[in-house]
């Protein structure tokens, strides 16, 4: 079956531009993450979707990033008048319930570069 | 709190073993294991819960000792296919039941 996906791959763009990165997670997966990874650094967590409850937003740098979630499905992260340091590789996990119990699956990631 | 990996790189020859550690300060419920490939998505490897139960993948096993809150990642008569980042991945006794703290990874690197 399909993977969990992501678009774009690549994004490059000017500072204080706004973004949307997209992840299509795998279907029947009711958790969705999103994590930020910078060069030399592990998975940072930056947001959590679980089914219809509200989600952990805790781990979001600032008020410029934000982060929805569709039906349940489909998950959009914007970044709002990006910044140089904002440059990262996004990754978009999904899993069965909670990830404490269950593996994660990771998208491909998009490379996110501020110019 | 970010768990403390060690070492940070390690280079082997095929054939040879090695031992990546996961350390944390506070109480685990849980320790996951993954591997990304330069460029590529992290893999999942295994999950330990508290118990102390160890685990193995192939010739890739691993412990989790719940006293000392350390889990140690073995990987014995390593191939080229090992070469990689491993991460990780760690949830605390009384947290979130949802949300792993990820080091920062141990590079991997396999020579024939």
């Amino acid at each position: 079956g399909a993977g969990v996906s992501q678009s774009p791959s690549n994004k490059v763009t000017e500072k204080g531009k706004d973004v949307e990165l997209r992840c299509d997670p795998i279907s029947g997966h009711t958790a969705l993450y999103w994590y930020r990874q910078s060069l030399g650094q592990g998975l940072e967590f930056l947001i959590y979707f679980q089914g219809n409850s509200a989600p952990d937003k805790s781990g979001l740098p600032s008020d410029r990033f934000s982060a929805e979630r569709t039906g349940g499905s489909v998950s959009t992260l914007t970044i709002q008048r990006t910044q140089q340091e904002d440059s990262a590789v996004y990754l978009c996990a999904s899993s069965f319930e909670r990830a404490l119990y269950n593996e994660q699956f990771f998208g491909p990631g998009t490379r996110l570069t501020v110019l | 709190q970010q768990p403390v990996q060690s070492p940070q790189a390690v280079i082997l020859r095929e054939g040879e073993d090695a031992v990546i550690n996961c350390s944390s300060s506070k109480a685990l419920y849980s320790v996951h294991w993954y591997r990304q490939k330069h460029g590529e998505a992290p893999v999942f490897l295994m999950i330990l819960l508290k118990g102390g139960e160890q685990k193995g993948h192939e010739k890739i096993s691993a412990s989790f000792n719940e006293k000392k809150q350390q889990s140690s990642l073995y990987l014995t008569a390593s191939q080229l296919s090992y070469s990689g980042t491993y991460f990780c991945g760690t949830a605390g006794v009384g947290g979130s039941n949802y949300k792993l703290t990820f080091g920062k990874g141990t590079l991997l690197t396999v020579n024939p």
